[in-house]
């Protein structure tokens, strides 16, 4: 069964800090990494997704890195800012077989504080 | 619609009592998925549908627990005679199966709290 783990739980930086948030799991037989964002009382919104083939993913000042064999991703934040606080969830996909298998499996979340 | 959509966005009930939620998911998404979050905790998984039947229903946690798609698009999660454990976020995603990531969107999700 997969495990996803997150670490740390929770995280306070100040403003401008580039920060790491960290991601494992378990079974290596994947077919994507999602990071997400979640807002206190919302729903998820996708930050990045990484297809098994790729290493790494950007989007402005996020950038998502994948190493597959050895069960790692990492969400790099640079120059963070106030907005940027909030919980960040990592998901993982199995590989495809059937018409089933399709669900993610989660992490508990990293709790980030940016402090103006 | 734009995005997924859920309804009620809060369900405060009695315990015993039987609620419905409702999943109304991205236009033309097939696949559509109901997931679960306690407080603290990621979502865990707990049924996919593509098109009108259940794909796997693995992550249901007895039968108290049942979702139907009738028509291939909104989707209702029912809970029979409620238990104070099933107070959680009930969260609702949907994902297009012609696009190779299958990315998942997700709606913002049914609060609900069984007293």
């Amino acid at each position: 069964k997969q495990e996803v783990t997150q670490i740390p739980a929770a995280l306070s930086v100040p403003e401008g800090e580039n920060l790491v948030l960290n991601c494992s799991f378990t079974d290596s037989a994947i077919y994507n990494l999602q990071w997400f964002r979640q807002d206190p009382g919302k729903g998820l919104t996708s930050l990045l997704l990484i297809q098994s083939s790729q290493r790494e993913q950007t989007s402005g000042r996020l950038n998502a890195s994948l190493d597959k064999s050895s069960g790692r991703s990492t969400l790099y934040i640079a120059a963070s800012q106030p907005g940027d606080s909030a919980t960040y969830l990592c998901a993982v996909r199995p590989v495809i077989s059937s018409g089933s298998a399709r669900q993610l499996t989660f992490g508990s979340g990293t709790q980030l504080t940016v402090l103006p | 619609g734009a995005g997924v959509s859920q309804t009620p966005s809060n369900k405060v009930t009695e315990k015993g009592k039987y609620v419905e939620l409702r999943c109304d998911p991205i236009s033309g998404h097939t696949a559509l998925y109901w997931y679960r979050q306690s407080l603290g905790q990621g979502p865990e998984f707990l049924i996919y549908f593509q098109g009108t039947g259940a794909a796997d229903d693995s992550g249901l946690p007895n039968d108290r627990f049942f979702a139907v798609r009738p028509e291939g698009s909104v989707s209702t999660l029912k809970i029979q005679r409620t238990e104070r454990g099933d107070s959680a976020v009930y969260l609702c995603a949907s994902s297009s199966t012609r696009l190779a990531d299958n990315e998942q969107f997700f709606g913002p999700g049914t609060r609900l709290t069984v007293l």
